[in-house]
């Protein structure tokens, strides 16, 4: 197991159109984690599971957006009728117990761009 | 809204020079204070972890210290080189939740 993995590392897509982005965590990692990140700011919190439960999820996080994880294991996040604002990089974490005490791993993003 | 803010934003230094950043965060509900090096085009890589006020924690020629009390962390590096440069971000975990509230980052820019 080599780390978090993110696919695709960049999509460009046109507004409206719909969007999945995929994270595999490292295998024994029970908690994963969205961010997203844009131009010039920290990542922003979006939504965490713990194995299959889906636990929190930000006010970020409107109505277009949707993640899974099916089995506890890899994670999808998908945008609805995407928007320009949507325009981000998107990176997913895991971690063995509670991220807010233990070190988070991180894959390498996806890089979404709308036109 | 939790406040995480890092200071500077940008930093240029030359090769050679020592440096530090500071991260500012909420004093009350503390649980963990992260620090993380991204370099562009990679993943964002843990660089420490602190819970307890008036850690100091040390990698190399990178360490850091806390202070849970008036809410601040610091990070040092001494003798910065180029393979340094990359943005350096703080994280706060608090006991109200589990995720990470991350502050802006500082870019650090190296010159050989």
């Amino acid at each position: 197991d080599t780390g978090v993995s993110q696919n695709p590392r960049h999509k460009i897509t046109k507004r409206g159109q719909n969007v999945t982005f995929r994270c595999d965590p490292i295998s024994e990692h029970n908690r994963l984690y969205w961010y997203r990140q844009t131009l010039g700011q920290g990542p922003e919190f979006l939504t965490y599971f713990q194995n299959e439960a889906q636990l929190e999820k930000s006010r970020l996080l409107s109505d277009r957006f949707s993640a899974e994880r099916p089995k506890g294991s890899f994670s999808t996040l998908e945008i609805q009728r995407t928007e320009q604002g949507d325009s981000a990089m998107y990176l997913c974490a895991s971690s063995l117990t509670s991220a807010g005490g233990t070190e988070a791993f991180f894959g390498q993003g996806t890089r979404l761009t709308v036109v | 809204i939790l406040n995480v803010e890092q200071s500077p934003q940008s930093l240029h230094v030359q090769e050679g020079d020592s440096t530090n950043f500071t991260c500012s965060f909420p004093s009350s509900n503390f649980y963990a204070l992260h620090w993380y090096r991204w370099e562009t085009a990679k993943s964002p890589e843990a660089l420490f972890v602190m819970t307890l006020n008036g850690d100091e924690k040390k990698k190399g020629r990178i360490s850091a210290t806390l202070n849970t009390k008036e809410g601040y962390s610091y990070l040092y590096i001494k003798g910065s080189q180029p393979e340094d440069s990359a943005t350096y971000l703080c994280a706060f975990g608090g006991n109200a939740g589990n995720m990470l509230t991350f502050g802006g980052g500082t870019r650090l820019m190296v010159k050989p």
